[in-house]
């Protein structure tokens, strides 16, 4: 079975400052996708950045960015310039590609950010 | 807005009671996913249907149940609900099974059992 590990329950990052969150995940698939979705306070879930594990670039989306080390099955999320609305609750999530049948996410327990001025 | 749509957005009611929760996925998603969040932590899957056919389960309870509709649409019943089952429900949609499309999560149903 997988399992997805958050080892960081909370973070803090002053406001501009640059935070790494950490998951690492346990897997034997080789194909697969792995996401985070940021929780803020309003509980909805929003995704943030994925990647493809095929793929060796790690993924970028403005402020966000990954580093993905498939060998060592780790998938960090780095925040960079931090804002307080980036203050939250971070899910580290897993999905295989092909399943045949299903395709469900895997979350990790989360870890809470706090933004700091 | 993910355009996934459940409804109610709170429910409230008594231990030993039955509550249907109801999700409208993304126009032309074919999956839908539903999801227990208890207190502070992290979402729990409970089932998967896929055009109207059950695909995978989690850990859903015996007395909780659910349906996906022929327009897509889905239902989520819990029976005989005890005080552990207050939670966050959320629903997520994605295009199909074996695709690399995203789930996109409904802003959720929290449930409160007193």
């Amino acid at each position: 079975a997988q399992t997805v590990t958050q080892s960081q329950p909370e973070m803090s990052v002053q406001e501009a400052e640059t935070v790494t969150l950490s998951c690492t995940y346990d897997t034997s698939e080789s194909d697969y996708y792995l996401f985070w979705y940021k929780q803020p306070p309003s509980r909805q879930m929003i995704l943030v950045i994925r990647q493809e594990a095929y793929k060796q670039q790690n993924a970028t989306e403005n402020r966000f960015s990954v580093n993905f080390q498939k060998a060592a099955k780790s998938f960090s999320l780095k925040i960079s310039d931090s804002q307080l609305g980036d203050a939250a609750m971070y899910f580290c999530a897993y999905r295989p590609r092909y399943t045949g049948t299903a395709s469900k996410l895997t979350f990790g327990t989360g870890t809470r950010l706090q933004v700091t001025l | 807005d993910s355009g996934v749509t459940q409804t109610p957005k709170h429910l409230i009611t008594a231990t030993g009671q039955r509550v249907t929760l109801r999700c409208s996925p993304r126009s032309g998603d074919l999956s839908v996913y539903w999801y227990q969040q208890s207190l502070d932590q992290g979402l729990q899957f409970l089932i998967q249907y896929y055009n109207g056919e059950e695909r995978a389960k989690g850990n859903i309870l015996e007395r909780f149940s659910a349906q996906q509709f022929p327009d897509l649409h889905s239902e989520l019943n819990l029976s005989s609900l005890e005080l552990g089952d207050s939670a966050l429900y959320f629903c997520a949609s994605s295009a199909g099974t074996i695709d690399n499309s995203p789930l996109h999560f409904g802003n959720g149903t929290r449930l409160t059992v007193t």
